[in-house]
């Protein structure tokens, strides 16, 4: 069965320190994986997306990194504002081309809380 | 330029009434999908239309039918709500360029009682 999970479920830091979420996936056969940012309230928001051949790419203060041969994705934020505060939710997509249809599958995310 | 704009933000229904919600976009996105979220869950998908005059079912469809109704609009109907359609509904879009990314809503949050 195609599963994302992530951890850990919740976080809280303080700010001005720096932190890392973890994705693991099974999905299969992989095309993307992205991350999203979701505030209280609101939609998702896309932060970066991983492609097979991508090891690392960053987006500000948010770096996020794929290894393909473990099923392992991390997103790491330094610097942590307050405005940080949020969900942070992997999502994978399966491949289009071997028959996956472009279908999405969602993790649960990880709630952020950054404190002064 | 507003993206995706859903109506109402909140509602709150009786076991057995009905309601429709309103998804409309101004990207000229030709997908169009409808979520819920539910605590402890990732999104899941319900209904979504690749194009114009089609639509097909996600994996949880019961419960709902949805209308596209033009390129810029994706409603979703509750026939007769339950209280296991209490959740909090997205509605997205999709460019057509690959690896484009989800483009959402802020959400409707629909308490059924």
């Amino acid at each position: 069965k195609n599963q994302v999970e992530q951890s850990p479920q919740s976080l809280i830091i303080l700010e001005g320190k720096n932190c890392t979420l973890q994705c693991n996936y099974t999905v299969s056969p992989f095309s993307n994986l992205r991350w999203y940012k979701q505030d209280t309230g609101r939609g998702p928001v896309s932060l970066t997306i991983m492609t097979f051949s991508e090891n690392t790419k960053s987006n500000g203060r948010y770096t996020a990194t794929l290894d393909a041969d473990t099923k392992q994705s991390s997103l790491h934020i330094t610097a942590s504002q307050l405005s940080d505060s949020a969900s942070y939710i992997c999502v994978v997509t399966l491949d289009i081309l071997t028959g996956g249809g472009n279908k999405l599958t969602f993790g649960t995310g990880t709630q952020l809380k950054v404190e002064l | 330029n507003a993206g995706v704009t859903q109506t109402p933000k909140f509602q709150v229904l009786k076991t057995g009434q009905s309601m429709t919600l309103q998804c409309a976009q101004d990207m000229n996105h030709n997908s169009m999908y409808w979520y819920r979220q539910d605590p402890g869950m990732g999104l899941r998908l319900i209904y979504y239309s690749a194009s114009e005059g089609t639509t097909d079912k996600g994996e949880v469809p019961n419960g709902y039918n949805v209308s596209r109704l033009n390129k810029r609009e994706f409603s979703l109907r509750l026939e007769s709500a339950a209280p296991s359609q209490t959740s909090v509904y997205f509605c997205a879009s999709r460019g057509d360029r690959i690896n484009s990314p989800l483009h959402f809503g802020n959400g409707t949050r629909l308490t059924v009682t």
